[in-house]
């Protein structure tokens, strides 16, 4: 049974921190694994998408790394504004045709 | 303009009533879904419907009923609600079945039942 774990659960840094975000999970038989963003009160918003193939991927200042057989990845933010803090979702899509998440680490970033 | 749009966005109703909650998606995905998200924010699967036809059903009491009249389309339903219903539920869709793309989530209805 696929699980996702996401370290830490809670992150608090000053603005203008690089940080990373982790995720690991524990049956790297997946088809790929997508990075969320969830406001308080909000739904998800979908920051990025690696395929089982690919390595990585990078959007503005967002980089997510993927290591399928050690079963992790890597949300890294650079110089983090206050606009940041938000709860990051790591998800995978498994071979049973679901998206299972795991439980999300709360950023905050600090002015 | 709305990808993925829920309604209600918030319900309160009492134990023991039924309740639906409506979503529509104008992104032409062909697969659609409801997850559940709990107190603890922890997101699970209910239900997966491709082209109307449902193909995941997690272990989800049979008073949920999801229907779906065309593919743009997902509804859930909620007989005789309990207080453990009570959570905030996303509507999501896809391009393909099987999850192996790209998934978009409305913004959520948030039930709470007394």
């Amino acid at each position: 049974k696929q699980e996702v774990t996401q370290i830490p659960a809670a992150l608090s840094v000053p603005e203008g921190e690089n940080l990373v975000l982790n995720c690991s999970f524990t049956d790297s038989a997946i088809y790929n694994l997508q990075w969320f963003r969830q406001d308080p009160g909000k739904g998800l918003t979908s920051l990025l998408l690696i395929q089982s193939s690919q390595r990585e991927q990078t959007s503005g200042r967002l980089n997510a790394s993927l290591d399928k057989s050690s079963g992790r990845s890597t949300l890294y933010i650079a110089a983090s504004q206050p606009g940041d803090s938000a709860t990051y979702l790591c998800a995978v899509y498994n071979q049973g045709g679901k998206l299972i998440f795991g439980q999300g680490t709360e950023l905050s970033v600090k002015p | 303009d709305t990808a993925v749009s829920q309604t209600p966005k918030y319900l309160v109703t009492q134990m023991g009533n039924d309740k639906s909650i409506k979503c529509e998606q104008n992104l032409g995905h062909d697969t659609m879904y409801w997850y559940k998200q709990d107190s603890k924010k922890f997101l699970k699967i209910m239900f997966s419907y491709n082209n109307k036809e449902l193909i995941i059903n997690e272990t989800v009491p049979n008073r949920f009923s999801p229907k779906s009249p065309d593919k743009a389309h997902l509804n859930l339903h909620i007989n005789s609600l309990e207080l453990g219903d009570s959570a905030v539920y996303f509507c999501a869709s896809g391009r393909q079945a099987l999850n192996t793309g790209e998934l978009f989530f409305g913004e959520g209805s948030r039930l709470t039942v007394l």
